[in-house]
């Protein structure tokens, strides 16, 4: 089966960084898009990044965190990684791992909740 | 590309079909998909390529539609599909979801 579990997630204050870690397992990881997509309480779903597989690693961010956050990935450990850095009271968010980016996301992680409060 | 949902709320007898529409602000061909979310868990894929059930989804569960106008339909709707449903594009990036649609028991 499938598993994506996210980690990483805390109560930050604004300015602040940190990085979120996704490991998978259940499928082969380094062929596949590896994707961030985040919700802030109460809101919608919102895509923040994506980076593809099969030793491409093109990178793709929304515009709302280009700059400040980076998506990478190590196939060897079959985890996905997301950098956050100066971070900002509306990034306070359940950030989702999924797999895929070009087609859908097609599994979900349970999430890691950033919170960004002064 | 600007995805628009509607109805915001949807309400629907148990046991009716519910349709809910996304409209894409530019063609998307057909790469659309659809997610249910239920309160306090992840999105669960639906549909992708606006009309290929994922796996292990239920029937009653339909997309279609192309270019900027797409329908999700449910069938006979059952207690555990009255939540929230998102479209997506993923023709253009940055890729983007719709605001949803609640679907609430009249």
């Amino acid at each position: 089966d499938v598993q994506l579990l996210e980690s990483g997630g805390g109560l930050l204050q604004p300015g602040g960084s940190l990085r979120l870690s996704c490991v998978a397992s259940g499928f082969t990881f380094n062929t596949y898009a590896m994707s961030w997509v985040r919700q802030a309480p109460g809101k919608g779903l919102d895509w923040v990044s994506t980076i593809s597989g099969s030793g491409g690693y093109n990178t793709y961010y929304a515009d709302s965190v280009k700059g400040r956050f980076t998506i990478s990935r190590d196939d060897s450990e079959n985890t996905l990684y997301l950098q956050v850095s100066r971070l900002r009271a509306e990034d306070t968010a359940i950030y989702y791992c999924a797999k895929g980016g070009g087609s859908g996301f097609d599994f979900w992680g349970q999430g890691a909740l950033v919170s960004v409060s002064s | 590309i600007l995805m628009t949902q509607s109805p915001a709320t949807l309400s629907v007898f148990p046991g009716e079909r519910a349709t809910l529409s996304c409209r894409a602000s530019h063609s998307l061909g057909s790469n659309l998909a659809w997610y249910q979310q239920t309160p306090g868990q992840a999105p669960r894929l639906l549909i992708y390529a606006a009309s290929t059930r994922a796996t292990g989804i239920p029937a009653r569960f339909s997309g279609s539609g192309s270019g900027t106008e797409f329908i999700l339909t449910i069938s006979n709707l059952q207690s555990e599909d009255f939540v929230v449903y998102y479209c997506q594009q993923y023709d253009k990036w940055p890729l983007s979801f719709g605001g949803g649609t609640k679907v609430e028991i009249k």
